[in-house]
C-alpha cells in the first residue's frame, strides 16, 4: 500500500463542473502540498497547507489532520485547468501520490 | 525574474558518460530543491539545500549521484557513470519560506536520455 494515495486517478469533466480530487495519506506530516502539472510537463506549486483550508481563486484546498484526508476542489472547471493534479506529504521525507489526470472538456 | 533556469533541456548521452545538469534558483531564494519523475515512480525529491547547505540528501538514489551548491545562483546534479534507468525528466525549484516547502517554483526540467 502506497503511503500516499490520490483518487481518481483519472477524471473527465465538462466545463463548468465542480471538481474534487481526493489524497488519503497513511504517515504522520507537518503539511500536505498540491502540485499542478501541465500537459507540456511545467509544475506550479498550488497550496502549502497544514490544517482547515486554503483558497485561490476557484482552487480550494482542505485537509483533515485526524482522518489523513485532503482534497482540491475545482470550481466552475475550465478547460485550461486539464492538468495532471499531484499531492505530496511532508513528513520525516516528501512522499508524493501518483496523480490525478484531469481532462475538462468544452 | 526569468524564474528558474534549468540547462540543458534535453540531453541524450550513453551509457557510462557523465552527465551534468545545472540550475540557476530565483534570486533571493534560500532554498533549493532537485526532483526526478519517471512514468514509474513518479516525483521524487533527490536532495534540497537551504542557504547552498545541502539539508537532507536521503533522496539521493546511490554513490553514482551528487549535487552541489556553490553559491547562492547556481545548483548542479551530476550522475557519473550514467545508466539507462536514470532515464526521467529532472526538476529543480526553488522557495523562499521558513520550511521552504510552501510555494516552491519550478523549473522547466531536463528531459534526460540515457542509451
Amino acid at each position: 500500500k502506497n503511503e500516499v494515495e490520490q483518487s481518481p486517478q483519472n477524471l473527465t469533466a465538462q466545463e463548468g463542473e465542480f471538481i474534487t480530487i481526493n489524497c488519503s495519506y497513511s504517515v504522520g506530516i507537518s503539511a500536505l502540498h498540491w502540485l499542478q502539472q501541465h500537459p507540456g510537463g511545467g509544475i506550479v506549486s498550488l497550496f502549502m497547507l497544514s490544517s482547515g483550508k486554503k483558497k485561490h481563486g476557484r482552487l480550494i484546498a482542505t485537509i483533515n489532520i485526524q482522518e489523513k484526508h485532503s482534497s482540491l476542489h475545482i470550481t466552475a472547471s475550465h478547460p485550461r485547468d486539464s492538468a495532471v493534479y499531484i499531492c505530496a506529504a511532508l513528513g520525516d521525507k516528501l512522499i508524493f501520490g501518483t496523480g490525478t489526470r484531469l481532462q475538462v472538456f468544452p | 525574474d526569468a524564474g528558474v533556469i534549468q540547462s540543458p533541456r534535453h540531453e541524450v548521452t550513453e551509457m557510462g558518460q557523465e552527465v551534468t545538469l545545472r540550475c540557476k534558483p530565483i534570486s533571493g531564494h534560500d532554498y533549493l530543491f532537485w526532483y526526478r519523475q519517471t512514468m514509474m515512480r513518479g516525483l521524487e525529491l533527490l536532495i534540497y539545500f537551504n542557504n547552498n547547505v545541502p539539508i537532507d540528501d536521503s533522496g539521493m538514489p546511490e554513490d553514482r549521484f551528487s549535487a552541489k551548491m556553490p553559491n547562492a545562483s547556481f545548483s548542479t546534479l551530476k550522475i557519473q557513470p550514467s545508466e539507462p534507468r536514470d532515464s526521467a525528466v529532472y526538476f529543480c525549484a526553488s522557495s523562499l519560506s521558513p520550511t521552504g516547502y510552501n510555494e516552491q517554483f519550478f523549473g522547466p526540467g531536463t528531459r534526460l536520455t540515457v542509451l
